[in-house]
């Protein structure tokens, strides 16, 4: 049982550069969700996904796209990073309504920018 | 808005003595509420969850929180923990009117004294 897979699992970016985190559930899920993670501020909604195809903003957007072309994929794009957005990226996903248990998460994108 | 708040960062306890972790939330109905526990470098797994019903819900590891609808809150407790209990500690929120997603609130670290 996979569950949700993020790739890489690390990466360090330069200031300026792009790149996509990638997103996969096997569990049928129809909600997809990005949080990070910073130090003290517990985790913040990125963007999210209501099913395939479908996207929207959440908490902290700017600085990201993201993509639902696939029901179980979610990526993440940073079309120009900033060291700001140095932090611990996190994948979930649910069913409606949280399903029988809430959210399921990937195990982390540790991102750096410098 | 919605809002979830752990008022303390950071608890030491005794390994075997009883733990009571805070969570206060914010928001206009009667929320779906979770515990999260996140170990070291690892994503995040539910410990628990409220939806209705009885108001003392029991969890994975021998956890158990307590809902209080006068005082908006979802305290987790342990009565005896044990070292392999380290980690942060996250309640969230899930918001059902609207969009449905988590809140989290910051996190509290759990250190045990051997």
């Amino acid at each position: 049982n996979a569950g949700v897979t993020q790739t890489p699992k690390f990466r360090v970016l330069k200031t300026g550069q792009s790149m996509t985190l990638l997103c996969a559930q096997d569990m049928n899920h129809e909600y997809m969700y990005w949080y990070r993670q910073d130090p003290g501020m517990g985790l913040r909604l990125i963007h999210y996904s209501v099913g395939e195809g479908t996207t929207a903003k959440g908490e902290v957007p700017d600085g990201y796209n993201v993509s639902r072309l696939k029901k179980q994929n979610f990526l993440l794009g940073l079309e120009s990073a900033a060291p700001s957005q140095t932090s611990v990226y996190f994948c979930a996903s649910s069913q409606p309504l949280y399903g029988s248990g809430g959210y399921t998460f990937g195990s982390g994108t540790r991102l750096t920018v410098v | 808005a919605q809002s979830v708040t752990q008022p303390d960062i950071h608890i030491t306890v005794s390994e075997g003595a009883s733990l009571e972790l805070r969570c206060n939330y914010s928001y206009g109905a009667t929320p779906y509420l979770f515990w999260y526990v996140q170990s070291p470098g690892q994503g995040l797994q539910l410990l628990l969850k409220y939806f209705s019903g009885d108001t003392l819900v029991q969890g994975i590891k021998g956890f158990e929180a307590e809902f209080k609808r006068s005082q908006s809150s979802f305290n987790l407790r342990k009565p005896s923990v044990h070292w392999s209990d380290a980690a942060e500690y996250f309640c969230a929120v899930g918001l059902i009117q609207g969009a449905q997603k988590l809140v989290f609130g910051q996190g509290t670290r759990l250190t045990i004294n051997p």
